[in-house]
């Protein structure tokens, strides 16, 4: 079994949308969480961190962690073209340790 | 955040021949990790590098043919040798800070 796991999409959507994103993972010892988005030919940019279970919100962008069921979401409200990228989900029991990362969503906004 | 400058950003190069990756990051860090990002693939942790060691490979990755330097705390390179086109692949270094781990903008290698 995968340390984590992400439904790869692609996921199409029209601009203005809600977006959700979700992946589970195995390892009951993560507590960090981290959602990245990832445009074609460049390197991930880290868009949400979150420590334990419960919610962080940053402008358009929702991270949940329940970590009961060991399960995390992005929400993307009012959805844009140029939210169009990759989206990954990455999770580590330490901020000094290994990150594990999903596989990635990709997601593409139409105008 | 962290500032992290990867180069060369792609390159294009014949199986057999070894290519180094060079990463410097804008302040001091202890650990520097380097990725691989295969098509469809999840980020694949290749090695971490710690200044003034040996750095340390992950399952099936080995220094003869990942070759990592880390000559200060702020610099790393990784070569990838003898290259067959199963190297080819997005290769990222990343640095982790409190708040995440953050990535160069990555190396697209293709070996033909």
């Amino acid at each position: 079994q995968k340390e984590v796991e992400q439904d790869p999409g692609p996921l199409s959507v029209p601009e203005g949308a809600i977006v959700s994103l979700n992946c589970t993972y195995s390892n009951s010892a993560f507590q960090y969480f981290m959602w990245y988005r990832q445009y074609s030919r460049k390197g991930p940019e880290l868009l949400m961190y979150t420590y334990s279970s419960g919610n962080k919100e940053d402008g358009r962008f929702t991270a949940q962690v329940d970590k009961s069921s060991k399960y995390i979401s992005l929400f993307i409200r009012d959805s844009q073209p140029s939210d169009s990228a990759t989206y990954l989900c990455a999770m580590s029991a330490n901020t000094g340790n290994q990150f594990y990362f999903g596989t990635g969503t990709s997601l593409t906004v139409i105008p | 955040s962290a500032v992290i400058s990867q180069k060369p950003s792609r390159d294009i190069c014949q199986r057999g021949t070894s290519l180094t990756i060079q990463c410097q990051v804008d302040s001091q860090v202890t650990m520097m990790f380097w990725y691989r990002q295969q098509p469809g693939q999840s980020l694949t942790l290749i090695a971490t590098a710690n200044q003034g060691s040996e750095a340390t490979y992950e399952s099936g990755f080995v220094i003869d043919k990942f070759p990592i330097s880390r000559p200060n705390l702020t610099f790393s390179t990784l070569t990838v040798s003898n290259m067959s086109p199963e190297d080819s692949s997005i290769y990222l270094c990343s640095v982790v800070r409190y708040e995440g781990a953050f990535f160069g903008q990555g190396t697209r290698l293709t070996v033909v």
